[in-house]
């Protein structure tokens, strides 16, 4: 089947540091991209997005970059901050209605 | 802002009874769904309405049930609990097509 899937389970990473979390997909079909955070005890909380006719976008702090040949995205966190540790879903859109998750990557910002 | 509530943060309930787990948006959001979270699986869609009174199946829709009878509110219904169905369930809501899901808190049930 297609699923949205993440390359590391875990991140440490130094506070001040960037962040890359990486996420591959498998739907070609695929045309719009989500990246959200979730900190404990709360839902996911949107980041930034992408269109498939995109290949980067920028936000406040945060990156996302789209790899349509090889079917990867990526999430930069700039100057990480202890606020930023959270577990990190990428989601894949693929018809109107639903979104695929990758089973998510946790940032823990080391002091 | 957009706001997704749900009617609890945390439920316990014992296997067979009936749960009802409500949520509402404030947004005037066309689609809405139900997810439940698990460790190492992440979230996986159980029902999707993308309209008042519309249903459709998501992922994993054995041994549940939706409502949606206004457009603010959808709910789903656990006909008769188990305990396979202890998990972390989350609401989210949109505009119709694709946009950005908007989550609710999450409803913490455990089934004993």
């Amino acid at each position: 089947g297609e699923s949205v899937g993440l390359h590391l389970p875990t991140l440490s990473v130094q506070e001040g540091d960037n962040s890359i979390i990486n996420c591959a997909y498998s739907n070609s079909a695929s045309d719009y991209f989500i990246w959200y955070k979730q900190e404990s005890g709360k839902g996911p909380q949107f980041i930034i997005d992408i269109r498939s006719n995109m290949d980067k976008r920028q936000g406040q702090r945060v990156t996302v970059l789209l790899n349509k040949t090889v079917k990867h995205l990526s999430l930069q966190i700039a100057a990480t901050q202890p606020g930023d540790s959270a577990v990190y879903f990428c989601a894949e859109n693929h018809n109107d209605y639903k979104l695929s998750f990758g089973a998510g990557t946790t940032v823990t910002v080391r002091a | 802002d957009v706001k997704v509530t749900q009617s609890s943060r945390y439920l316990v309930k014992r296997t067979g009874e009936k749960v009802f787990l409500e949520c509402v948006q404030d947004m005037d959001h066309e689609n809405m769904f139900w997810y439940r979270q698990d460790p190492g699986l992440g979230l996986r869609l159980i029902y999707f309405s993308y309209d008042v009174k519309m249903k459709e199946k998501g992922d994993i829709p054995e041994g549940y049930s939706v409502s949606r009878e206004k457009k603010e509110r959808f709910s789903l219904i656990l006909e008769s609990a188990s305990t396979n169905q202890t998990s972390m369930y989350l609401c989210a809501s949109r505009l119709a097509g694709p946009y950005e899901q908007y989550f609710g808190p999450g409803t913490r049930l455990t089934v004993t």
